[in-house]
């Protein structure tokens, strides 16, 4: 039963350093997505990968890059990491193209940047 | 444009009481779903309920039920005789397409529910 499997759980960063949220699914859904939640704001989507091979910017992209490895896995970097970057990470996926596909979430990716 | 409003930011209620959560979306499109996702404290987020837009039935899962109405652009959830492990934040989300007919979902605020003993 592992769903979406994102690692590490927790990490601290020092501002400019940089690090990759991994991300894999084990439902052979076609489409990802990266969002990130902060206080009363719900989540926001940063990226999304429709299918594998495909990588598009969502709501909040800046700072941010993806790689869709493969169908399976979808990774999330920052390059340069920012105080403003702390937030709790989200990796989900779905079947694919119908707006009635449930998005099935991971554990979170709990990041804080000093 | 789309939105998901959940105006009541922390409701705090005594085990058995029912509770209701208030969800209000916008949207132009004429197909769309709607969703329930509870965070419990320990932080993932666990999926409840799927409603489309032209069902307009109300669902009843255990202490659980949904109150979906087009009129007034609510979907409501209660709970009835609310317990401690009730104690989450419960978003609302509104399902959306996408650059090319791909979903997202767009989430509301929260509501962060406290379940006393």
């Amino acid at each position: 039963n592992a769903g979406v499997t994102q690692t590490p759980k927790f990490q601290v960063l020092k501002t400019g350093q940089s690090m990759t949220l991994q991300c894999a699914q084990d439902m052979n859904h076609n489409s990802m997505y990266w969002y990130r939640q902060d206080p009363g704001m719900g989540l926001r989507l940063i990226y999304y990968s429709a299918s594998e091979g495909t990588t598009d910017k969502g709501e909040v992209p800046n700072g941010y890059n993806v790689s869709r490895l493969n169908k399976r896995e979808f990774s999330l970097r920052l390059e340069s990491a920012a105080p403003s970057q702390t937030s709790v990470y989200f990796c989900a996926s779905t079947a694919g193209r119908h707006t009635g596909n449930t998005i099935y979430f991971g554990e979170g990716s709990w990041l804080t940047v000093v | 444009a789309q939105k998901v409003t959940q105006a009541q930011t922390e409701i705090s209620v005594v085990e058995k009481e029912d509770v209701t959560l208030d969800c209000v979306y916008e949207t132009r499109d004429t197909t769309y779903y709607l969703f329930w996702y509870k965070q419990p404290p320990s932080g993932e987020l666990v999926f409840l309920i799927r409603r489309n837009s032209f069902d307009e039935q109300n669902e009843i899962s255990g202490r659980y039920s949904w109150n979906f109405q087009k009129s007034t652009s609510s979907f409501n959830f209660t709970i009835t005789a609310s317990q401690v492990v009730d104690s989450a934040v419960y978003f609302c989300a509104l399902s959306v397409p996408f650059s090319g007919g791909y979903n997202k979902l767009i989430f509301g605020a929260g509501t962060r529910l406290a379940v006393h003993p």
